[in-house]
């Protein structure tokens, strides 16, 4: 079974400050890691996959396949980067993918 | 430059009533899927499928069910609509998982059963 566990509802920091936003998983194949991010008012939408290994508005996540972590980080939070950050797992060689329950940041001035 | 649309933004039924939530992309993508959004758990996946005709359940299809009777359009039924069925619903569509790509969702759905 698939299952994505981001143990942060809230997550609030000051601008200009690290963030990290947990995200650990549970599969026994070879997985794929996505984080996805929703901002006020827009649809949900892909920030950015481990298989590209890319760095996204700033932010990276690299996968630990020891720790099964998938953790996204920032080293300087921005104001709009304030978000509904949710992490997201697919089997291999699955079509569907599952998410986490999700984690909403906040970046104060 | 929508791609993916869900026919309705709000919608408010009664409980009993048969229900039906419409999904067209436009991006010929072969796989489509259904989730609902509900605050503290996240994103469930109700239905999906990975061609015409083709239906597989996800993890919470109890008294739902869908159709997808051409490429682009992918319909989800709520049988017989219950309170416990408000929420918000996001259609999405992907690339075969080899293109290795992500989801494109739609705006969103949201449901109110009274």
């Amino acid at each position: 079974a698939q299952r994505v566990t981001q143990p942060e509802k809230l997550l609030s920091v000051f601008k200009g400050a690290p963030v990290e936003l947990k995200c650990n998983y549970s599969y026994s194949g070879s997985p794929e890691l996505f984080w996805y991010v929703q901002y006020s008012r827009q649809r949900l939408q892909l920030l950015l996959r481990h298989i590209s290994r890319e760095s996204i508005k700033g932010f990276t996540a690299d996968l630990n396949k020891g720790e099964t972590s998938f953790h996204l980080k920032k080293p300087f939070a921005q104001e709009e980067d304030s978000a509904m950050y949710y992490c997201a797992l697919r089997g291999y060689n699955n079509n569907d993918m599952r998410f986490g329950a999700g984690t909403r940041l906040t970046v104060k001035p | 430059d929508v791609k993916v649309t869900q026919s309705s933004r709000y919608l408010v039924k009664r409980t009993g009533e048969k229900v039906f939530l419409e999904c067209v992309q436009d991006m010929d993508h072969e796989n489509m899927f259904w989730y609902r959004q509900d605050p503290g758990l996240g994103l469930r996946l109700i239905y999906f499928s990975y061609d015409v005709k083709m239906k597989e359940k996800g993890d919470i299809p109890e008294g739902y069910s869908v159709s997808r009777e051409k490429k682009e359009r992918f319909s989800l039924i709520l049988e017989s609509a219950s309170t416990n069925q408000t929420s918000m619903y996001l259609c999405a569509s992907s690339l075969p998982i080899t293109q290795g790509r992500g989801y494109t969702f739609g705006s969103g759905t949201r449901l109110t059963v009274v």
